[in-house]
């Protein structure tokens, strides 16, 4: 299994560009998440999707939408970028049952994005 | 609302020094799980260990082991016999909501071991 791969692994976008990052996971999870990473901080979630066709905001959703048509694909899209959006950004899975949680969340190895 | 604190931003030690680090919690629920992910300068996570709350028992796994004291809402990570690889950012994270299973990170201690 690859577990969970990102592309691209770098990217430098101008002011009001977009731009799709790929999620994409083979482990047959249901839960899968974006987070970004901003330097010397934690990460902060920007969406999460709990099954195919199912999708919620986490704590930083603006400027962000996304979109879960199988199970294993979860791309997140910056419409108009912006500086505030210069970040790493990390997808994960995780594979829990409706209602029970606990379980570990699987990282992909992150997209570093500039906007300028 | 839940919290995750990590007051130590940075921590350095020379290579065989013990290392402990802290992590404090805030949350309403009385089922709630709290995770440590290591963060090594290659930029990957690498999840290190999961604890429910009903579950207090401390736990080691080679140099790594585990406090959960939920008196104190704590539960912290302490290293034994640091080596110059335990160099990395260490994450603590909550998940109180078994709904969307989502996880509040704290802001990261960066541990620097020196040969």
């Amino acid at each position: 299994n690859a577990g969970v791969t990102q592309t691209p692994k770098f990217r430098i976008l101008k002011i009001g560009q977009s731009m799709t990052l790929q999620c994409t996971q083979d482990m047959n999870h249901n839960y899968m998440y974006w987070y970004r990473q901003d330097p010397g901080m934690g990460l902060k979630l920007i969406y999460y999707s709990v099954g195919a066709g199912i999708t919620d905001k986490g704590e930083v959703p603006n400027g962000y939408n996304v979109s879960r048509s199988t199970t294993e694909d979860f791309p997140l899209r910056l419409e108009l970028a912006a500086p505030s959006q210069t970040s790493v950004y990390f997808c994960a899975s995780t594979l829990a049952g409706y209602g029970t949680g606990g379980y570990e969340q699987y990282f992909g190895p992150g997209t570093r994005l500039t906007v300028t | 609302a839940q919290k995750v604190t990590q007051a130590q931003t940075e921590i350095s030690v020379v290579e065989k020094e013990d290392v402990t680090l802290d992590c404090v919690y805030e949350t309403r629920d009385t089922t709630y799980y709290l995770f440590w992910y290591k963060q090594p300068p290659s930029g990957e996570l690498v999840f290190l260990i999961r604890r429910n709350s009903f579950d207090e028992q401390n736990e080691i796994s080679g140099r790594y082991s585990w406090n959960f004291q939920k008196s104190t809402s704590s539960f912290n990570f302490t290293i034994t016999a640091s080596q110059v690889v335990d160099s990395a950012v260490y994450f603590c994270a909550l998940s109180e909501d078994p709904v969307n299973n989502d996880m509040r990170f704290g802001a990261g201690t960066r541990l620097t071991v020196k040969p």
